[in-house]
């Protein structure tokens, strides 16, 4: 079947910049998602793209999408103790496949 | 509105056992998902629904039955649990067909199969 990769882990200093990349493999996906779950609840939409793109910008958080190399990455700008999270990226088609996510942990 | 909602938040199982975990939703989607969140494996998507009446199998549909007879509804069955199925399980729905629009997710519903 077609996969969502990211890496697990991430750790940065409050303040840096955090960025998370994911890579999938359906040609046909038309829109990327990223999802932020913090500890014991459901998923919280933080921001989507649409496959024609190339960048989307809102407010700290900035989305690559690279087409033709099938990759997509999330950019937190100062990021703050309360980013700490996991994060997923999604992508849909017919149905919607999601990445095992990545545990960002951010040290003051 | 109440957003998608899932019950029963907890449950405890004992192997063979059976039982429904039911999805609602009242922003009137037409799309409605299951899946199931384990450690380091992301969301696996279980079954889902693209309207009344209508189901499809997802990545992992093996040992799970749905049903979509109303729209605001989206029921999980296991008609036998095993181990394997101790999971967190959580619904989802979207507006419409197509691709856009965010996904409403549930709380989750974490089961046990002893």
């Amino acid at each position: 079947g077609e996969d969502v990769e990211q890496s697990l882990f991430l750790s940065v200093r409050e303040g840096d910049s955090s960025v998370i990349n994911c890579t999938y493999t359906d040609s046909s996906s038309t829109y990327l998602y990223w999802y932020k779950q913090e500890p014991g609840a459901g998923l919280q939409l933080l921001t989507y793209i649409f496959s024609n793109m190339d960048m989307k910008q809102d407010q700290r958080l900035t989305v690559l999408l690279n087409k033709k190399d099938k990759h997509l990455s999330l950019r937190i700008a100062d990021t703050q103790t309360g980013d700490s999270a996991i994060y997923f990226c999604a992508e849909r088609s017919n149905d919607m496949r999601f990445g095992a996510g990545t545990r960002l942990t951010v040290k003051p | 509105n109440a957003g998608v909602t899932q019950t029963p938040k907890f449950r405890v199982l004992k192997t063979g056992q059976s039982m429904t975990l039911l999805c609602a939703q009242d922003m009137n989607h037409e799309y409605m998902y299951w899946y199931r969140q384990d450690p380091g494996m992301g969301l696996r998507l279980i079954h889902y629904s693209v309207g009344e009446g209508t189901t499809a199998k997802g990545e992992v549909p093996d040992g799970y039955n749905v049903s979509r007879l109303k729209k605001q509804n989206f029921l999980l069955g296991l008609e036998s649990a095993a181990p394997s199925q101790t999971s967190v399980y959580f619904c989802a729905s979207i507006y419409g067909g197509g691709h856009t629009n965010e996904q409403f997710f549930g709380p989750g519903t974490r089961l046990t199969v002893l």
